[in-house]
């Protein structure tokens, strides 16, 4: 069964360190997304990305935070200057089409910042 | 505010007794229902899903859930766990005035005593 993937399975980054984090949604899915989860608290949405271009993003995204499908087959999500707040659980999410439809997740990437 | 409430934040049962998790939403109209399962060391993997129609729907695992509208709420259920069913679960809502973003309740851990 296809599956969304993530790399890696942990990131551990000092303060202020930039870091990406990458990965591979369902091939031929076109909405892509990320969420977060801090520890025991919510999944939270953060970006929808759809034909090369942003769609939604919420408030936690803002201008430390950017998405970028660089290739036909990666998406991929950067923190430019890390805090400490931004450890989190990030998941990566795509779907075959916008609201009336099945987002799948991916195991995720758990971010700690240093 | 739009939000999604999960009431029991840990729940404990024993294999084979049969189980509810509760989820409760806050919008205008009918919002599109899902419930995730999150094993450890696992991604979000869709239950099952309401769009409209049918207000008992069936999912994977011999999961069930029921949408009333009258109570805004969207129960899971299943008749008899399974050691296997022990993990986190989250309902979610999507659709919202057409966004494409999954609203998520606080989760649910279930435990099963064997």
């Amino acid at each position: 069964e296809p599956e969304v993937t993530q790399t890696p399975s942990h990131q551990v980054t000092q303060m202020g360190q930039e870091v990406i984090l990458r990965c591979v949604p369902i091939s031929n899915h076109l909405y892509f997304y990320w969420y977060r989860q801090i520890l025991g608290q919510k999944v939270e949405f953060l970006v929808s990305f759809y034909n090369n271009e942003i769609s939604e993003k919420s408030e936690i995204f803002d201008d430390q935070f950017s998405v970028e499908r660089p290739d036909g087959s990666n998406f991929t999500l950067k923190i430019r200057s890390t805090k400490l707040e931004d450890s989190a659980m990030y998941f990566c999410a795509s779907s075959q089409g916008a609201a009336k439809n099945i987002q799948y997740f991916g195991a995720g990437t758990r971010l700690s910042v240093l | 505010a739009q939000s999604v409430t999960q009431p029991d934040i840990h729940i404990t049962v024993s294999e084979g007794a049969s189980l509810e998790l509760r989820c409760n939403y806050s919008y205008g109209a009918t919002p599109y229902l899902f419930w995730y399962v999150q094993s450890p060391g696992q991604g979000l993997q869709l239950l099952l899903k309401y769009f409209s129609g049918d207000t008992l729907v069936q999912g994977i695992k011999g999961f069930e859930a029921e949408f009333k509208r009258s109570q805004s709420s969207f129960n899971l259920r299943k008749p008899s766990v399974h050691w296997s069913d022990a993990a986190e679960y989250f309902c979610a809502v999507g659709g919202i005035q057409g966004a494409q973003k999954l609203v998520f309740g606080q989760g649910t851990r279930l435990t099963i005593n064997p």
